[in-house]
């Protein structure tokens, strides 16, 4: 299985500050039509997960812009930059490209 | 818009079996692969299971094969999830989960989620 490893496990960041969300795959996700198979999710408390970004750096419609992914070889990043209080919540990274699906264990963000 | 209403869940002895259903609305359903994602109490995300839009390729996750079966009737709009010998670590909230698109590698992550339903596994 992809082991899916995110950093760290929780953040603490000023109201307006970047937050940088780390995820590393045990292994390429990049298929041959050139695209990473990584998501990122928002889950709040008492809700289902939220899909924010799509193929490692694709922000899904509605999500604000200062939400943004990037991707250097096995290395995931999820940026928030200027971070609002409705930010508050638990991140995951999904790895889709292979059976099973899996995710990180989750970062918690909380403000500082 | 895209709606998810997932059912059936509820308390259940170990050993058990209860069926879970996820009614889709909003889109056209066998155009879209469908998952069961799990979320144990104050624990993270794991998924569990995936069907194809045609039906045509599922899969699923170690800890539940062989006791969980996905399937899907598009005539109603359906995605089940069969779970027999049900095991005190099965206890989670069950999310059902619509790809992007119909295919494993076209159809990209869940994008749409129901709001869960609680399965528990006790005594």
């Amino acid at each position: 299985d992809i082991v899916m490893t995110q950093s760290p496990d929780s953040l603490a960041v000023s109201l307006g500050e970047r937050a940088t969300i780390n995820c590393k795959s045990s292994q390429s996700l990049l298929y041959s039509n050139n695209k990473n198979y990584l998501a990122w999710y928002q889950q709040k408390p008492g809700q289902p997960p939220k899909l924010l970004i799509d193929w490692a750096s694709t922000r899904v419609f509605g999500v604000p812009d200062r939400f943004s992914g990037s991707v250097s070889g096995t290395d995931f990043t999820l940026t928030i930059t200027s971070l609002q209080a409705e930010d508050v919540a638990v991140y995951y990274c999904q790895q889709y490209y292979l059976t099973p699906r899996t995710f990180g264990q989750g970062t918690k963000l909380e403000i500082k | 818009d895209v709606q998810l209403v997932e059912s059936g869940g509820g308390l259940v002895q170990p050993g058990g079996s209860l069926r879970l259903s996820c009614v889709g609305s909003g889109f056209i359903f066998n155009s879209f692969g469908m998952n069961w994602v799990r979320q144990a109490p104050g624990k993270g995300l794991e998924w569990i299971s995936y069907i194809s839009g045609s039906s045509d390729k599922i899969y699923y996750a170690d800890s539940v094969r062989g006791r969980f079966t996905i399937s899907r009737d598009d005539s109603e709009n359906s995605l089940y999830l069969q779970m027999n010998s049900l095991r005190v670590e099965d206890t989670a909230i069950y999310y059902c989960g619509k790809d992007g698109g119909s295919t494993w590698y076209q159809g990209g992550p869940q994008e749409d989620w129901g709001q869960g339903t609680l399965v528990t596994v006790s005594t």
